[in-house]
């Protein structure tokens, strides 16, 4: 079983739309959370961190469940710009991270 | 502030040649992780490293592959001897702290794509 899992996609949506992404992780010792995004194998860069409380960060809302070990990414009115690959990142307490394979999104006119 | 920065950015090798990958983190990060990523899969941990101290080499192959970060100067991954299974891109992130508990975000740099022929 992966460390963490993604459903790789890829999700086809117009602009406009809501799309959510799910991510679940086999090690409850994980210590943190993140999104991050690649575009085109460039590098991953951080979209935003996952806290259990839940937090938003414009038109993208990250949310932890530790008792299911499930993330969760929801984008609203969805921009060309957002076409890219998710990737679902957890830590560990050496501070190395684990990534899922990412979920690939491509937003359409 | 510069970002973390890579060298070179394509590094074509024959099999069997010695490859070196530079790494120079963020100023002021002494916090240097080395990932690779396989053509069509997700980036996996290699190792990480402070200075002039090997943290955690868990994701490292056990031979063939050696990681520094001297006091002075860039880290560098060594791969001896390539194969073609080493043809991958290696990114490498940088914090200014240990980010296992969290406290400090990693960020990697544009990565170094690596053709064994």
């Amino acid at each position: 079983r992966k460390e963490v899992e993604q459903d790789p996609g890829p999700f086809n949506v117009p602009e406009g739309a809501t799309v959510a992404f799910n991510c679940t992780y086999s090690n409850s010792a994980s210590q943190s959370f993140f999104w991050y995004r690649q575009d085109c194998r460039k590098e991953p860069k951080l979209l935003m961190s996952v806290y259990s409380s839940g937090n938003e960060d414009g038109r993208f809302t990250a949310q932890l469940n530790r008792a299911s070990q499930y993330i969760s990414l929801l984008i609203r009115d969805s921009k060309l710009s957002d076409s890219a690959t998710y990737l679902c990142v957890v830590s560990s307490n050496t501070g190395k991270l684990i990534f899922g394979q990412g979920t690939t999104l491509q937003v359409k006119p | 502030n510069a970002g973390v920065m890579q060298n070179p950015r394509h590094l074509v090798r024959r099999r069997g040649q010695e490859a070196r990958l530079r790494c120079s983190p963020m100023k002021g990060h002494s916090h240097v992780y080395w990932y690779r990523q396989l053509p069509e899969e997700g980036l996996k941990f290699m190792v990480y490293l402070q200075k002039e101290n090997i943290i955690d080499e868990s994701g490292m192959p056990k031979e063939r592959f050696s990681a520094e970060f001297p006091k002075e100067g860039p880290s560098i991954l060594r791969i001896q001897q390539v194969v073609r299974g080493d043809s991958a891109a290696y990114f490498c992130a940088s914090s200014p702290g240990p980010s296992g508990r969290g406290t400090d975000t990693q960020y990697f740099g544009p990565g170094t794509r690596l053709t064994v022929l």
